[in-house]
């Protein structure tokens, strides 16, 4: 089984709410990404868990906060978000966040459209 | 710093038929992996197909096989017997340690009926 699950699949926000992304993979997998994806764009790293530890940030503003309670499941809490932040959200995994080990192959979620009035 | 590109930013097929898509890459390690990813409108990224660039065969799974020449830099797909459903865009992707994936800008495949 190869599932990478995302909810909601789709989700409006105004600009003061707070709303958050959830990502569960059942896969053993240790490492897990966040990801943005613009219309017709290739998707954009945001975050990437390993061993439930935030291991890479790629300047990401703090509007966006990861969070990762447990090594199944991965949350991203949305806070004061801008209109340019609309975009497809996804979720990814893959088994061995090892620097060592490259290679490993991630699995993507169907990801969370999110509109942002 | 990884770079990928995809020159083709769509292609056009029609059904039946074989279609190749183009991907280069520059990369300064070693020890790397190829992928290619497809994207259709359901917008789930489904991984392809798989190369690790030590290996000097070709990797192919059913209709899809990928045309890798390591001293070029070069990774294409080859789709063959293209069906209706093979519509997306598609993304080449290379990785490397750490296990942070570089994608190309993606090329949308067209199937004709």
């Amino acid at each position: 089984d190869t599932e990478v699950t995302q909810t909601p699949k789709h989700l409006v926000m105004g600009m003061t709410n707070k709303k958050s992304l959830k990502c569960e993979q059942h896969m053993g997998h240790r490492a897990m990404y966040w990801y943005k994806q613009k219309a017709k764009k290739p998707p954009e790293l945001m975050f990437v868990y390993s061993y439930e530890k935030l291991s890479i940030n790629e300047s990401v503003p703090s509007r966006f906060s990861p969070e990762c309670p447990n090594s199944s499941l991965l949350n991203l809490h949305l806070h004061a978000l801008q209109p340019e932040d609309s975009a497809l959200y996804l979720c990814a995994s893959s088994q061995d966040p090892s620097t060592v080990i490259t290679g490993e192959t991630q699995y993507f979620g169907p990801g969370t459209r999110l509109l942002v009035l | 710093a990884q770079t990928v590109t995809q020159s083709q930013p769509e292609m056009s097929v029609q059904e039946a038929e074989t279609v190749t898509l183009s991907c280069t890459y520059d990369t300064s390690e070693s020890d790397y992996y190829l992928f290619w990813y497809k994207q259709p409108p359901s917008r789930q990224m489904i991984l392809v197909i798989r190369q690790e660039a030590y290996k000097q065969q070709n990797a192919t799974e059913n209709r899809f096989s990928v045309n890798f020449q390591k001293a070029a830099k070069s990774f294409s797909l080859k789709i063959s017997d293209s069906q209706l459903g093979d519509a997306a865009m598609y993304f080449c992707a290379c990785n490397n340690a750490g296990n942070m994936l570089t994608f190309g800008g993606g090329t949308r495949l067209m199937v004709k009926p």
